[in-house]
C-alpha cells in the first residue's frame, strides 16, 4: 500500500546511546518532514527536506540530525539520546499543499 | 509562543448532536488551514482544509469556518458519530518555508452513544 512507513515503531534507549529512525515513502513526494509530539502539545517540526540531498532546520532541531540521500528516504538521527527526547516521532511527506501523509509514528523512550 | 492554539483539551458530545472544535492563531502570514484527526497509535490523517480567501468549506458532515479578522477557525461535525471520537488537531501554514505546518495542541473529542 502506498504511504509513509516508519521504522522502528517502538524503541527504548539508554541516555547517551545513538539511533536512527527511518522514514520511507513510495509516493515520489518531494517534501519530507520529521515532527515530534509530546503530551499536551501539538506536533512540532524538527527538520524537513524540500528534495533529495537537501535538509533544513525546523522549530526544535537541537540534538537531532537528518539526511536525505535518496528521494524516498528521510533519516532522523539522535547522536546522544537524552530523556528530553522521549517522545512520539512522526514522519510526513507531501507533494501539494493538501497532500500531507503521515506515518504511524515511532514511540521512543530514553531512560 | 504558540502561534496556533486550541484552548479546549477535551470535548464530549452526544451522538447525533453537533460538535464544534475551535482554534485560534496569531500569525497573520498563515494563509492555509487544515484539520487533522488522530486515533491512538496512528498518524494524523487529513480531514478538511480552508484557504484564507474563503470563509467556509464543507465536506459531508464536516464544515470549517474561518474568521480572518478574529484569527479564528472552527470545525463543525454534524451529526456527530461515535467513530468521530479522536484527537483533532488544527494546523496552519504559510507560503515559503516548505509549507511547514504549525499545529495546535489538539482537542480530544468523545462522542457518547
Amino acid at each position: 500500500n502506498a504511504g509513509v512507513t516508519q521504522t522502528p515503531k517502538f524503541r527504548v534507549l539508554k541516555t547517551g546511546q545513538s539511533m536512527t529512525l527511518l522514514c520511507a515513502q513510495d509516493m515520489n513526494h518531494e517534501y519530507m518532514y520529521w515532527y515530534r509530539q509530546d503530551p499536551g502539545m501539538g506536533l512540532r517540526l524538527i527538520h524537513y527536506s524540500v528534495g533529495e540531498g537537501t535538509t533544513a532546520k525546523g522549530e526544535v532541531p537541537d540534538g537531532y540530525n537528518v539526511s536525505r540521500l535518496k528521494k524516498q528516504n528521510f533519516l532522523l538521527g539522535l547522536e546522544s539520546a537524552a530523556p528530553s527526547q522521549t517522545s512520539v516521532y512522526f514522519c510526513a511527506s507531501r507533494q501539494s499543499v493538501y497532500g500531507y501523509t503521515f506515518g504511524s509514528g515511532t514511540r521512543l523512550t530514553v531512560v | 509562543d504558540q502561534q496556533v492554539k486550541q484552548n479546549s483539551p477535551s470535548l464530549s458530545v452526544q451522538e447525533g448532536r453537533i460538535s464544534i472544535l475551535n482554534c485560534d492563531y496569531t500569525n497573520s502570514m498563515f494563509d492555509y488551514f487544515l484539520w487533522y484527526k488522530k486515533y491512538p497509535a496512528e498518524g494524523p490523517t487529513f480531514l478538511i482544509s480552508i484557504s484564507s480567501i474563503k470563509d467556509k468549506n464543507e465536506d459531508g458532515r464536516f464544515t470549517v469556518f474561518l474568521n480572518k479578522s478574529a484569527k479564528h477557525l472552527s470545525l463543525h461535525i454534524v451529526p456527530s458519530q461515535p467513530g468521530d471520537s479522536a484527537v483533532y488537531f488544527c494546523a496552519a501554514s504559510s507560503s515559503g518555508s516548505a509549507r511547514q505546518l504549525t499545529f495546535g495542541s489538539g482537542t480530544q473529542l468523545t462522542v457518547l452513544p
